[in-house]
């Protein structure tokens, strides 16, 4: 299973690291993804990580804007913001696909979602 | 980015009703594209997957088709349980974009 830290209030300007902690399976095995949920939009893709070996993409709208890690020792992902602005407003999904070592299948397993509020 | 566009946007429905969203990518993407049902509340729910296979544990009304550029989403018998929003998503390249979704409500 995914688990993912708790609900954030922040303000414009601050930084941020949410986390999702994989349990269950091996987490260097499975590509990690972050969707988002916008307010009054669907679901955007932003990026993975393989924590095998830190291979990283970024959607090409997002790239630059958030940075996406992963610590093998504690079988933890994460999403980082340097400098949060309102539009960074919305609900945080971390989600693993079906198949080890395979970044282009379908999720099956998602985190309970972390909404993130930020106030201008 | 490939571009998913869903149709219709929204929808209302009975329980009972046989009902149909429609997924067309901005270009072919062979059979890659996922199904997902998302309630209020809740993670997302991966319905079906590469184009037509059901996940395991998904009820069988549920059904996807298409190739290429145009895919379906089915379900056969609506229950209130399936009042919800759909989206698809390709896998075919990064950023693997979801559509807008489509929101089945109860009429």
């Amino acid at each position: 299973q995914l688990v993912q830290s708790g609900a954030e209030v922040k303000k414009s300007g601050e930084s941020l690291r949410i986390s999702c902690k994989g349990s269950g399976y091996i987490f260097t095995d499975y590509w990690i993804a972050w969707v988002r949920l916008m307010p009054g939009k669907g679901l955007e893709w932003m990026g993975v990580i393989y924590p095998g070996d830190s291979d990283t993409r970024y959607s090409p709208s997002l790239q630059g804007q958030v940075t996406i890690s992963a610590d093998r020792s504690t079988s933890t992902a994460y999403l980082q913001w340097r400098s949060l602005t309102a539009s960074d407003s919305g609900l945080y999904y971390c989600a693993r696909p079906r198949q080890q070592g395979s970044s282009f299948d379908a999720f099956d397993i998602w985190g309970q979602g972390t909404l993130v509020a930020v106030s201008s | 980015d490939i571009q998913m566009t869903q149709s219709p946007s929204s929808l209302s429905a009975y329980v009972g009703d046989r009902v149909s969203i429609t997924c067309r990518a901005s270009q072919t993407i062979n059979i890659y594209v996922n199904w997902y049902q998302h309630r209020p509340g809740k993670a997302p729910n991966l319905l079906i997957y590469t184009g037509s296979i059901l996940q395991s544990g998904v009820p069988s009304r549920f059904s996807g088709s298409g190739s290429g550029t145009d895919f379906t989403l089915t379900i056969s018998s609506l229950q209130p349980e399936d009042f919800a929003t759909y989206y698809c998503q390709q896998s075919y390249n990064s950023p693997h974009t979801f559509g807008q979704g489509t929101k089945l409500e109860i009429k």
